[in-house]
């Protein structure tokens, strides 16, 4: 059965630090994409990155990038120098092969301090 | 900028009393979700277009209906809300294939009194 996880439901992180959060999956399709959204308070989910299970290299944009380890099927998201605007839920999700249906993790929540 | 759009964002309605919800997009996309969302849980897809194809996922309550009258439109429709269907409602879309990003709007907030 196809699965995420997502072992951090909050996290903590000093502004300007970089911090790195978890998500590992479980399928046996060879064909799968992997994505990251924020949600903030206000409740927009918000795209962030996006890495397909071909892909040679890790996904980057901007501040985020996702480091894709498939033989350890994971698909962690890095923020290097956090902003206080970055603290929201984050919720890593996976494609189901051959459907237009995604599988959510259970989200982290990360708070940047000042 | 193309987008996807959904009004209103705050609902208040009254147990028992319909109520529906709207979204649009200008991206073009063929597929249109909508998603449930409890408190401090992941988003439930209630279901999905694919252009006029509807999908409805095997858990979704028949108190839940949906209308896409066109490419750019799509409503949720619940003819009966109760105290369990206050959540935050979230619509989706994606361009075409399988495995393809989606793009959320905003979110309505529906609270049943």
């Amino acid at each position: 059965a196809q699965k995420i996880t997502q072992t951090q439901p909050g996290m903590f992180v000093q502004e300007k630090e970089a911090v790195t959060l978890d998500c590992t999956y479980d399928t046996s399709d060879p064909s799968y994409g992997l994505f990251w959204y924020k949600q903030p308070s206000s409740g927009e989910m918000i795209f962030l990155i996006y890495q397909g299970s071909y892909d040679q290299q890790n996904a980057t944009e901007g501040r985020y990038s996702l480091n894709f380890q498939k033989a350890r099927k994971s698909a962690n998201l890095v923020i290097s120098a956090s902003q206080l605007g970055d603290s929201a839920m984050y919720f890593c999700a996976m494609s189901l092969s051959g459907t237009y249906k995604y599988i959510f993790g259970t989200g982290t929540r990360l708070k940047v301090l000042a | 900028d193309a987008m996807v759009i959904q009004n209103p964002r705050y609902q208040v309605t009254q147990f028992g009393k319909p109520v529906t919800l709207s979204c649009s997009q200008t991206l073009n996309h063929n597929v249109m979700y909508w998603y449930q969302q409890k408190s401090s849980q992941a988003p439930k897809l209630l279901f999905h277009y694919y252009d006029k194809d509807f999908n409805n996922e095997a858990d979704t309550p028949d108190n839940f209906q949906s209308r896409r009258p066109n490419t750019s439109f799509c409503f949720l429709d619940i003819r009966s809300p109760g105290l369990g269907d206050a959540a935050m409602y979230l619509c989706a879309t994606s361009r075409d294939g399988t495995e393809e990003t989606q793009y959320f709007g905003p979110g309505t907030r529906l609270l049943v009194l």
